[in-house]
């Protein structure tokens, strides 16, 4: 079965440079969801979108956007970079809405910011 | 995440069973999941189970849930060495937001 899709899977910055993280859903599923995961933490919120609207916002830093396309995949921009970025950034996604918001992740990309 | 608490270590031995543990802390959580990270890799969703239960099995896995004292379990039958990850408990009102809230997560090490 497709699973979520994340791409690149690594990803090496200076700081202050810039970064695009791609995230590709399940197939027919509408719902996407950031997450940032530091070093033996859990995964933090960022932001979701439903139907190309963001639908939640968590701790999403305002150097960070994110959007959710036409054919639903989504992008995270990273600007200004800081050392503190770097994380693993889940991306998950889950079908429509039916009250159980269960995500599905994908694997992942490893920002690292030197 | 401090809305779910688990203890972040557990080792067994390789047959014996696993039982990770749970809380959390708001009452009107509907749903309550636990995923599967191994190392490098994504969340995996094992299983999940709906507040009016208290009791689901699949295969090698059985979550029990006390809704009264806001805990939650994972047993894993027969323990083997590729069960060895880290374990997050999470929980989640349902709907349309995202509250998702996942606890720090449980690094099961089984030995052989």
């Amino acid at each position: 079965a497709a699973g979520v899709i994340q791409s690149p899977r690594h990803l090496i910055k200076e700081k202050r440079e810039t970064a695009t993280l791609k995230c590709y859903p399940i197939p027919r599923h509408d719902t996407v969801y950031w997450y940032q995961q530091g070093p033996g933490q859990d995964p933090q919120f960022l932001i979701s979108f439903y139907e190309k609207m963001q639908s939640d916002k968590g701790s999403i830093p305002d150097r960070f956007s994110a959007q959710q396309f036409s054919d639903y995949h989504s992008e995270l921009n990273m600007s200004s970079l800081e050392l503190g970025d770097s994380a693993l950034y889940f991306c998950a996604s889950s079908p429509k809405p039916d009250g159980k918001n269960i995500q599905y992740f994908g694997a992942g990309t490893r920002l690292s910011v030197l | 995440g401090e809305d779910v608490e688990q203890s972040l270590f557990l080792s067994v031995r390789e047959g014996d069973s696993s039982v990770i543990n749970c809380t959390y802390t708001d009452s009107s959580s509907t749903y309550l999941y636990w995923y599967k990270q191994e190392p490098g890799a994504g969340l995996q969703l094992l299983t999940y189970i709906f507040s009016n239960m208290d009791m689901k099995q699949d295969q090698r896995l059985t979550v029990l849930l006390n809704k009264k004292d806001k805990h939650l379990s994972l047993r894993i039958a027969d323990t083997q060495t590729g069960d060895s990850a880290i374990y997050f408990c999470a929980a989640s009102k349902g709907g349309n937001n995202n509250d998702m809230r996942f606890g720090a997560g449980t690094r099961l090490t089984v030995k052989p």
